[in-house]
C-alpha cells in the first residue's frame, strides 16, 4: 500500500526550513528517504527502522513515530541544492520484508 | 566504481515486440529491484530478486518477467509489449533486506 506524503510541493527561499511526512496506514518496518533531481536516478537520503536505528548522511534529519506509522524528513537552513523531488519509500511489518512502496513524492523548490 | 548500470538508456519500439531491458551490478549485493515510474504516481515497484533464482512480484508487475540466474544482472523482459507500458523504468541494488540502494541512470522506454 503506498504511503501518503505531505505536502506535494513546497517552494522557499535559500536558508528557510522545510519538512515532509510520509504516513502509513499498516504498521512499518522501515521508512527510507531519497531525492531525485530532474533527469537523474533517485539518491539515498536516509533509513529509519523500527527500533530507533537510522542510518543516512549527516546533514539529513528525520524522525519515525512507530505508534503513528509517520516519518518526517527535516531540511534546514536549505540550499539551492536541496532543490528535487523527494520520496518516502515503506517496507510493512506484515508483508513481505524485501517489498520496497514509494510514495507519489514531494516536489521541493529553493529559489535563491 | 561502485555503479548500477542498465541498457539500453532510451528505447522506442512497436507493441508486442518483445524486449529486454538488462540491468548489472558490480557491488555484490543480493537485493535487486525494478521500478517503473510516471508523473504523479512516483516510483512504483515491478519485481525485486532477494538473491540468484529468488524473486517477487512488486506492485505492478503484470506485463513484466524478470530473472536472477547470476547475482550482478538483473534483466527486466515485456514479452508482449503494450503503449501503457511507456515509462521511465529505473533498476535499482541493495545488501539485504532492503538498505541504501544505489539506482541505474534509468531507460526511457516508448511503446507506439
Amino acid at each position: 500500500q503506498q504511503p501518503v506524503q505531505s505536502p506535494q510541493a513546497v517552494i522557499l527561499r535559500e536558508g528557510e526550513d522545510a519538512v515532509i511526512n510520509c504516513s502509513s496506514s499498516k504498521a512499518l518496518y522501515s521508512v527510507h528517504w531519497y531525492r531525485q533531481k530532474h533527469g537523474e536516478a533517485p539518491v539515498f537520503l536516509m533509513i529509519l527502522l523500527k527500533g530507533g536505528e537510522q542510518k543516512g548522511h549527516e546533514k539529513i534529519s528525520a524522525s519515525f513515530n512507530e505508534k503513528k506509522q509517520q516519518s518526517s524528513l527535516y531540511l534546514t537552513a536549505s540550499q539551492l541544492s536541496y532543490s528535487g523531488t523527494y520520496f518516502c519509500g515503506t517496507v510493512l511489518v506484515s508483508g513481505s520484508a524485501r517489498q520496497l512502496t514509494f510514495g507519489s513524492g514531494t516536489q521541493l523548490t529553493v529559489l535563491p | 566504481e561502485a555503479q548500477v548500470t542498465q541498457n539500453p538508456r532510451y528505447l522506442i519500439t512497436v507493441t508486442g515486440k518483445k524486449l529486454t531491458v538488462t540491468c548489472s551490478q558490480n557491488m555484490n549485493h543480493e537485493y535487486m529491484s525494478w521500478y517503473r515510474q510516471d508523473p504523479g504516481l512516483g516510483l512504483r515497484q515491478i519485481y525485486y530478486s532477494m538473491n540468484v533464482e529468488v524473486t517477487d512480484k512488486g506492485d505492478v508487475p503484470e506485463g513484466y518477467k524478470v530473472s536472477r540466474k547470476e547475482k550482478r544482472n538483473f534483466p527486466l523482459i515485456l514479452e508482449s509489449p503494450s503503449p501503457n507500458q511507456t515509462s521511465l523504468y529505473f533498476c535499482a541494488s541493495s545488501g539485504q533486506p532492503p538498505y541504501e540502494q544505489y539506482f541505474g541512470p534509468g531507460t526511457r522506454l516508448t511503446v507506439t
